[in-house]
């Protein structure tokens, strides 16, 4: 069964703090995998990973796959309140027609 | 471009009470999807579509029906409502299968009581 696994489901830092987001997958026939980052409404997309593009970075936003430990992280330097959010991860299922997620990893930074 | 829309923002229902949320996408996207979002969960795939006229069952379908009537529309039916479907629910759509981006809709707040 294809499954997308987070961790740790939730963190708390101080502002100007870097984190370490982890999700680590086994699916079948593998294409990619996302990042989303969901505030108090709906998840905003942030990075696809493929096997041609496995570091992307945007900002203080970073992610790598690692395809021999199937897995990703998310990095996030010098936190800022507004970095409060859940992000979550995800990979296409076996037949590639739909997304799963991890649970989520609950980010808190306080000033 | 509005995106994804979902229609209403809350409700509140007896058990038992049916009801149908619209979901409507302006991007001429094949690919639509309904997720429910509960605490400590993730999103969860309910049931998706890859066309005009065609659905499909995803991790957790049972209690819930859909529709794609239209390719800008996909509806999704609870015919006897049940507190276990409490939750937050979003659709999303996307240009292409599971493997790309997907943009969701703001979401729709369900309270079953």
């Amino acid at each position: 069964e294809d499954k997308v696994v987070q961790s740790p489901l939730s963190l708390v830092v101080h502002e100007g703090d870097t984190v370490t987001l982890n999700c680590s997958y086994e699916v079948t026939n593998f294409r990619s995998l996302l990042w989303y980052k969901q505030e108090k409404k709906a998840p905003t997309f942030l990075f696809m990973l493929t096997s041609s593009g496995i570091e992307k970075k945007s900002g203080r936003l970073s992610s790598i796959l690692d395809k021999k430990e199937l897995s990703s992280i998310l990095n996030i330097t010098a936190t800022q309140t507004g970095d409060s959010a859940i992000y979550l991860c995800a990979a296409p299922n076996q037949a590639g027609t739909a997304l799963i997620f991890g649970k989520g990893t609950t980010l808190s930074v306080s000033s | 471009n509005a995106g994804v829309t979902q229609t209403p923002k809350f409700r509140v229902l007896k058990t038992g009470q049916s009801m149908t949320l619209l979901c409507a996408q302006d991007m001429n996207h094949e690919y639509m999807y309904w997720y429910r979002q509960d605490p400590g969960m993730g999103l969860r795939l309910i049931h998706y579509s890859v066309g005009e006229g065609t659905t499909a069952k995803g991790e957790v379908p049972d209690g819930y029906n859909v529709s794609r009537l239209k390719k800008q529309n996909f509806l999704l039916g609870l015919e006897s409502a049940a507190p276990s479907q409490t939750s937050v629910y979003f659709c999303a759509s996307s240009y292409s299968p599971g493997g790309h981006e997907q943009y969701f809709g703001p979401g729709t707040r369900l309270t079953v009581t």
